[in-house]
């Protein structure tokens, strides 16, 4: 049973970089893609990018410019990180699994809240 | 980016009742249509994907249809366990994009 686990701060500073961990166990990284996806409080969904076993990445161009998605395969674990941060991203993060064969989300991590606040 | 919009954005229901949410993308997506569901302090769970297919283990009471840029999530018989916001999202280009969700309630 595959399983995706975030772990990182909860509370960052405005203007600080936000930075989580996914750790995957009980399959392989290959021939999937890794993403992460965030829901602020009360709204809905938002794709933020994924990276390929191999380190080919994807970002979504509303927050690209900010963003930046890495793995470590030997550790079974894939991060992200996000700079300059404000209230706005405040939120859940989550990180899922898609296959290849498109970017439909089959795996969830239980995600976890990010507060960005002084 | 491609626009999804559900509707209704939230409805009342009796156990029992056949559900129906509707999902519109801003232009065309083919198949590339996914369903989840969602609970309160849980993550989303992939219910359908590519339109229509059952994720395993899904109950065969959640159905898809649609094609083109008009889906359909239909739930044949609520139970107490499917109420929950549904959130479809397509998968035809990048960037990904969800719809807003829509919330089902116990009438």
């Amino acid at each position: 049973q595959v399983q995706l686990q975030e772990s990182g701060p909860g509370l960052v500073k405005p203007s600080e970089a936000l930075s989580l961990t996914c750790t995957v166990s009980g399959d392989s990284m290959s021939k999937y893609y890794w993403n992460w996806i965030r829901q602020p409080p009360g709204k809905g969904l938002e794709g933020i990018g994924y990276i390929y076993h191999s380190g080919t990445t994807n970002y979504n161009p509303s927050l690209e410019s900010r963003v930046t998605i890495s793995v470590d395969t030997s550790k079974n674990q894939f991060s992200l990180k996000l700079t300059s941060v404000t209230a706005a991203d405040t939120a859940v993060y989550y990180c899922a699994r898609s296959g290849a064969a498109g970017g439909r989300f089959d795996y969830w991590g239980q995600g976890t809240l990010v507060t960005v606040s002084s | 980016a491609i626009r999804m919009t559900q509707s209704p954005s939230s409805l009342s229901a009796t156990t029992g009742d056949r559900v129906t949410i509707t999902c519109r993308a801003s232009q065309g997506i083919g198949s590339y249509l996914a369903w989840y569901q969602q609970k309160p302090g849980r993550a989303p769970k992939l219910l359908i994907y590519g339109t229509s297919t059952l994720q395993s283990g899904v109950p065969s009471r959640f159905s898809g249809s649609g094609s083109g840029a008009d889906f359909t999530l239909t739930i044949s018989c609520l139970q107490s366990e499917d109420f929950a916001t549904y959130y479809c999202q397509q998968y035809y280009s990048y960037p990904w994009t969800f719809g807003q969700g829509t919330k089902v309630e116990i009438k």
